[in-house]
């Protein structure tokens, strides 16, 4: 079983649409979460922590669950430039060892 | 403006060569990773470094591949021989305290 799994997708939404995506992982001693932002042909950047209870930055909302091994990624009212692949990280080994999930495709379409 | 620098961007090599990526890391960033990104393995830690010394490659070839830290400045990554199935994206990323910052990556290409 992979450490960390996402549905690739591709999620094709609607501008002004809500999506969801999940991200579980495997180690139940994993500590810190992210999401990370890749757009094509360009390498991953930060997107947002995750924590513990639960962060919100604009139309982005974050969400950690510790009991079933998920954290999630909201966006509402889902822009065009959204458009990108979503990585959820987890790291291991005492916060040093950052390992990626294999990314969720997002297409917003006008 | 600090940020990661990768070279090469791209490299194409013919099966058998010897390929070396460097990586100058940002400034004061202590911990350095290599990871590869193919479209059906997405992004696999290949090996990183703490304060130059090597924690963990278990995620790399050892027959083919080797990681370094010379200096604080520069990490290496070199694959010899190089075979088609290594055809990749190659990141670099260096983290200080929080975020993880990644280079542009180096394209290979072995045919």
């Amino acid at each position: 079983r992979k450490e960390v799994e996402q549905d690739p997708g591709p999620f094709n939404v609607p501008e002004g649409a809500t999506v969801a995506f999940n991200c579980t992982y495997s180690n139940s001693a994993s500590q810190s979460f992210f999401w990370y932002r890749q757009d094509c042909r360009k390498e991953p950047k930060l997107l947002m922590s995750v924590y513990s209870s639960g962060n919100e930055d604009g139309r982005f909302t974050a969400q950690l669950n510790r009991a079933s091994q998920y954290i999630s990624l909201l966006i509402r009212d889902s822009k065009l430039s959204d458009s990108a692949t979503y990585l959820c990280v987890v790291t291991l080994q005492g916060a040093q060892k950052l390992v990626f999930g294999q990314g969720t495709r997002l297409t917003i379409n006008p | 403006d600090a940020r990661v620098t990768q070279t090469p961007r791209d490299k194409v090599t013919e099966m058998g060569q010897e390929v070396t990526m460097r990586c100058q890391p940002i400034l004061g960033h202590n911990t350095v990773f290599w990871y590869r990104q193919t479209m059906m393995q997405g992004l696999e830690l290949l090996a990183y470094f703490r304060n130059r010394a090597p924690l963990d490659d278990s995620g790399m070839p050892k027959d083919r591949f080797s990681a370094e830290m010379p200096d604080a400045t520069l990490a290496t990554l070199k694959i010899q021989p190089s075979e088609p199935r290594d055809s990749a994206v190659y990141f670099c990323a260096s983290q200080g305290p929080g975020e993880l910052f990644f280079g542009e990556g180096s394209r290979l290409t072995v045919l």
